[in-house]
């Protein structure tokens, strides 16, 4: 199963951009890069999905290098509703189940 | 709202007492799993069908555990003779597309359940 690493948690003041990064060093080449979101009490919520380059969406970008070894997550202007957990997954092809790790608990300052 | 329901979404019991969970997927998804999650911790894969069939089970579903979704639809997640360490929040989600490498899973609200 591909291991995914972040850090554990980031502090950021309202109207910056925020980018967390995750190492997927054994990825597989059919596998995707899948971020989601997560609030107390809910379950996740899929942000964004890509394979390489540059994946943009309304609500985030995704940027993943040519080696695919590591992706980053940007959130343009954050706002206090942005507090969250972020995980980042790998794989799910070969009918392996997707695994989530700890994440990234973000927490926005205003 | 067409989205994944969960009920009930809270669950107070006993030790040693049977507790059954129910997932409603979104109507078209042929996919459905379950997840269980503890406070600090990304939600753990437990199981997953493909329409009525159970094709995974992980180590952590261990024998008290059992689920079913009968007719492909509705999944039930039953947990036999409690313990406390049951104690977490369950997540059901469910998904439709044909290629799991870039599948979007849709979460619902979980139910949360305490063991005394």
């Amino acid at each position: 199963l591909a291991k995914t690493t972040q850090p554990i948690s980031m502090d950021s003041y309202e109207g910056q951009e925020v980018n967390i990064t995750c190492s997927h060093n054994n990825i597989a080449t059919n596998d995707y890069i899948t971020w989601y979101q997560q609030f107390p009490s809910q379950g996740p919520r899929f942000i964004i999905q890509g394979y390489k380059t540059k994946v943009t969406n309304e609500v985030a970008s995704l940027f993943i290098p040519a080696d695919r070894k590591s992706s980053t997550l940007s959130l343009p202007r954050v706002s206090l509703s942005d507090t969250a957990v972020y995980y980042c997954l790998v794989g799910g092809s070969g009918n392996t189940p997707l695994v989530f790790g700890k994440g990234t608990r973000l927490s926005v300052i205003a | 709202d067409t989205g994944v329901s969960q009920n009930p979404r809270h669950k107070i019991t006993k030790r040693g007492q049977n507790v059954t969970f129910r997932c409603d997927p979104i109507s078209e998804h042929n996919r459905l799993y379950w997840y269980r999650q503890t406070l600090g911790q990304g939600p753990e894969f437990l199981t997953y069908f493909q329409n009525e069939a159970q094709l995974e089970k992980s180590r952590l579903l261990s024998d008290r555990f059992s689920a079913e979704r009968p007719k492909g639809s509705f999944s039930t997640l039953e947990i036999q003779r409690t313990e406390q360490g049951d104690s977490a929040m369950y997540l059901c989600a469910s998904s439709s597309n044909p290629d799991r490498g870039r599948e979007t899973q849709y979460f619902g609200p979980g139910t949360r359940l305490l063991v005394l």
